[in-house]
């Protein structure tokens, strides 16, 4: 069964402070690893696809990275309008269709 | 940008009634899938759907459950007959490939429609 866990739960950070998300996974040979943010009440929006280990894809302050156990996601000097729940999920080999999400990072940026 | 929509926003029934739930896929994606959120907890996959039928379903999706493209915008998910324990957050998404495919598998998600059953 396809797992994905992501660490820490909750993440308090001042404007301007960098850190990372990590998103461990087991899956039945990879397929493709998604990252979204999700705001409350909304649904998730995607940010990147990361398809082998080594790869890595950047976007403004995000960049996510993934090796053949977890991904990360670091953020560069976070703003305010950062602050989300960030998911993980993953779509394995196998000609699978459905995405395993973790239980997400919420982050809060502090002024 | 295009985006998926969803229709309502927030369903309120009793139990043991049936509801739909609408979703209008971006126009040129090819993948149509139903997830669901229970509040506090992860996204479940509940469904894809391609080609006018199920390619994959999970456990959640039993016989209570259908999907239904019935012309060439909609995409609907029917509850025949709710149960508490079916109030959630249900996300529609659409991609334009699927696993199956090499590029362009991204999942894009709608905004949801909050179903209470009281």
């Amino acid at each position: 069964e396809d797992q994905v866990t992501q660490s820490p739960e909750a993440l308090r950070l001042q404007e301007g402070e960098s850190s990372s998300l990590n998103c461990s996974y087991t899956v039945s040979g990879l397929r493709g690893l998604f990252w979204y943010r999700q705001d409350p009440g909304k649904g998730p929006e995607f940010l990147f696809t990361l398809y082998s280990a080594g790869e890595e894809k950047e976007k403004e302050r995000l960049k996510a990275t993934l090796t053949k156990k977890e991904s990360f996601l670091h953020i560069t000097a976070p703003k305010p309008e950062d602050s989300a729940t960030y998911l993980c999920a993953v779509q394995a080999n196998f000609g699978n269709e459905k995405l395993t999400f973790g239980t997400g990072t919420r982050l809060t940026i502090i002024p | 940008e295009p985006e998926v929509t969803q229709t309502p926003s927030h369903q309120v029934t009793q139990m043991g009634q049936e509801v739909i739930l609408r979703c209008v896929p971006i126009s040129n994606h090819l993948y149509f899938y139903w997830y669901r959120q229970i509040l506090g907890q992860k996204v479940e996959f509940l469904v894809s759907f391609y080609n006018n039928e199920i390619s994959e379903k999970s456990e959640i999706f039993d016989d209570q459950f259908s999907v239904e493209r019935p012309d060439g915008s909609n995409f609907t998910l029917k509850i025949r007959s709710t149960k508490l324990e079916d109030s959630a957050m249900y996300f529609c998404a659409s991609s334009v490939g699927s696993g199956r495919a090499t590029i362009y598998n991204e999942q894009f998600f709608g905004p949801g429609t909050r179903l209470t059953v009281l």
